[in-house]
């Protein structure tokens, strides 16, 4: 089975702008959730969907969005960017049939704020 | 909400010896604890896990401590190996209706050959 892939690897852009992530779960898995991780602030939960609906929410602004299709992909776009977004992104699948569960992590979304 | 506390924030130590990792969380509610192993440049994986309904659990030269009274739990690495330096983080969710994990700070282990 092909694992987790996330586009793009890498990403620079100015503030202001705002930007789409894109994350593929592995074959047959219905939860995706996003991460941010920063070297201060560690890993942090951003959002997990699941069956095309936000099951999960972290504490980040509304400026942080997401979604989720029929075959599970899920995009997150953050608006109106700012110096601080600068971050590796990461999403992780699972099954999602229950909480609890071994997660699946892509390599990541560098994203440089200029 | 969750908080999750991570001891210590970087540890070295020889082949061959142990290294014990500790985690506290806040919420009583939770109920999984996964850690997770971070290499330089690659995406975090899981090592172990374990359930609040289990006190320790074992997985050949890893194993892992909870003590839900204390609101804490611990991974132990015995006979380290060069391979086992990388980032270790702690997490914690309450393991129902989805995967909304909160990781501790993270342990940077650095194992000396």
């Amino acid at each position: 089975k092909a694992g987790v892939t996330q586009t793009p690897r890498y990403l620079i852009k100015t503030r202001g702008q705002q930007v789409t992530l894109s994350c593929s779960p592995i074959s047959g898995h219905r939860s995706v959730s996003w991460y941010q991780q920063t070297p201060g602030q560690g890993l942090q939960f951003l959002f997990e969907y699941f069956s095309e609906t936000q099951r999960n929410k972290g504490n980040f602004p509304g400026r942080f969005s997401g979604r989720q299709f029929s075959n599970s992909r899920s995009e997150m776009n953050v608006s109106t960017l700012e110096l601080g977004d600068s971050a590796l992104y990461l999403c992780a699948s699972s099954t999602g049939d229950a909480g609890g569960e071994k997660l699946f992590f892509g390599s990541g979304t560098q994203l440089s704020v200029l | 909400g969750e908080n999750v506390e991570q001891h210590p924030s970087t540890l070295s130590v020889q082949e061959g010896d142990s290294a014990v990792i500790k985690c506290t969380y806040s919420d009583s509610a939770s109920n999984y604890f996964p850690w997770y192993k971070q290499e330089l440049g690659k995406r975090p994986q899981l090592i172990i896990d374990i359930r609040s309904n289990v006190g320790e659990k074992k997985d050949q030269r890893i194993a892992v401590t909870l003590n839900k009274t204390a609101k804490h739990f611990s991974l132990h690495i015995t006979e380290t190996q060069p391979e086992d330096s990388a980032v270790y983080f702690c997490a914690a969710s309450k393991g129902t209706a989805g995967n909304k994990l909160t990781f501790g700070g993270g342990t940077r282990v650095l194992v000396k050959p």
